[in-house]
């Protein structure tokens, strides 16, 4: 079984504060983690993902998460949100051990980028 | 990066007529594609998986047979609302499977009159 956790429906920060949106997850085996942002009526846009390595991702648009096991989290951030960042972001999970390519969805956070 | 077409974006229909949306991996080739539904302010809901040269697998509650997948081509799947009705107005989002990543289409808009 896999599944993932976004604890806060809402992030609310000031352009150029440093901006984290958090997720966990669970998984049987090792997990594959993404993050997708996306903008009304739109579809997902990939940010980043984990699949091994390096436990620090960087991505696209200067975001970057960390993968950690001890926590099982995968935790997005960005040093210094702009207005631009205002969107919906998902997190997702899937088990390596899984052949089926399914991914499973946090319910998403909305972030506001206030000016 | 991996770029995903969907199409038409938003369509509007009449209630009983059918609507075909397509789903197209432009730079890659995707085995495998996937048909999320997506409520207002909501999360993916997984519709189906869709395999190339096979039927689809369907997730538990979708109907099949109004909701029709083809996967004819390593680069295009379709998804066909048969017989519309108003409560299958919603957001319909496409991806494909490629590099252990699932890389989505723009998403299309349906609206049942």
């Amino acid at each position: 079984a896999q599944s993932v956790a976004q604890p806060e429906d809402q992030v609310n920060v000031a352009e150029g504060n440093p901006l984290t949106v958090k997720c966990t997850y669970s998984v049987s085996g090792n997990p594959y983690l993404f993050w997708y942002v996306q903008y009304p009526n739109r579809g997902l846009q990939f940010l980043l993902k984990y699949i091994t390595g390096d436990n620090l991702v960087k991505g696209s648009y200067g975001f970057e998460a960390e993968f950690n096991k001890s926590q099982t989290s995968f935790h997005l951030k960005k040093p210094s949100a702009l207005v631009s960042d205002s969107a919906l972001y998902f997190c997702a999970v899937r088990d390596d051990g899984t052949n089926d390519y399914k991914l499973s969805f946090g319910a998403g956070t909305t972030v506001t980028v206030r000016a | 990066g991996a770029v995903v077409s969907q199409h038409p974006s938003w369509v509007i229909c009449k209630s009983g007529t059918s609507v075909k949306i397509e789903c197209r991996s432009l730079d890659f080739q995707a085995t495998t594609m996937f048909w999320y539904r997506q409520f207002p302010k909501q999360s993916l809901m997984l519709m189906a998986t869709s395999n190339e040269g096979s039927k689809a697998t369907y997730e538990q509650g979708v109907e099949k047979d109004k909701f029709l997948i083809n996967h004819a081509s390593l680069t295009l799947s379709t998804l066909t609302v048969t017989s519309a009705h108003p409560e299958d107005s919603s957001f319909y989002i496409c991806s494909a499977s490629g590099e252990r990543t699932q890389y989505f289409g723009a998403g299309t808009r349906l609206s049942v009159l």
